[in-house]
């Protein structure tokens, strides 16, 4: 069973506030994602890391930021949060295998609503 | 470029089967399929690999043609269970964009 995890499961702030959300793993992965997605749908990347001091952006643009300072823990942070920030965040991590990528495994996600 | 998926949805009844394909643009190395339950987090199915290599955790077969940039996902005799939005795609690192828009599943009894 995975064992990745996120809090918080549900967040709502006002406009302005600074917020960070954390994603913990315990598989010893090396590659972590956070992805954003609206209710009903697609998945969009918004941060990878290849392992502890990388990260990257995705496909999507985002004014979050991300840190890797340990392997087990990604968390993103909004300096400013706004209406338009509102959405779901999953985190995942996987592990390298043989060169190639390997499954992802997803935390419950992080239900942020932005008034 | 994200990969493009269809049907985007479909209705079955228990024990019909369905093919779900997603194709891409770009070169793909490989291919991963994920399931995802409504109000619940992606679930891995399988990954795909050039050469015909498969690694999956359930009875669900599929296929990649490498050569077509083509990938189908066969749900056979679909049981309540199967519902839900199955998303493809390439992994990320290699291409920015990964997940296609996904294609709806709905299996009534």
């Amino acid at each position: 069973e995975a064992d990745i995890y996120q809090t918080p499961r549900y967040l709502v702030i006002g406009t302005g506030k600074k917020i960070t959300l954390e994603c913990s793993q315990t598989m010893g992965h090396d590659k972590m994602y956070w992805y954003q997605q609206d209710p009903g749908m697609e998945l969009h990347l918004i941060h990878y890391s290849y392992g502890v001091n990388s990260t990257e952006k995705g496909d999507l643009s985002s004014e979050s930021t991300v840190s890797r300072i340990r392997t087990e823990h990604f968390p993103l942070t909004l300096e400013s949060a706004r209406p338009s920030h509102t959405s779901q965040y999953l985190c995942a991590s996987s592990e390298w295998d043989r060169g190639l990528y390997n499954e992802q495994f997803f935390g419950p996600g992080t239900r942020l609503t932005v008034l | 470029q994200q990969p493009v998926q269809s049907p985007q949805a479909v209705i079955l009844r228990e024990g019909e089967d369905a093919v779900i394909n997603c194709s891409s643009s770009k070169a793909l190395y490989s291919v991963h399929w994920y399931r995802q339950k409504h109000g619940e987090a992606p679930v891995f199915l399988m990954i795909l690999l050039k050469g015909g290599e498969q690694k999956g955790h359930e009875k669900i077969s599929a296929s990649f043609n490498e050569k077509k940039q083509q990938s189908s996902l066969y749900l056979t005799a679909s049981q309540l269970s199967y519902s839900g939005t199955y998303f493809c795609g390439p992994p990320p690192g290699g291409f920015k964009t990964i997940f296609g828009a996904g294609t709806r599943l709905f299996v009534k009894a």
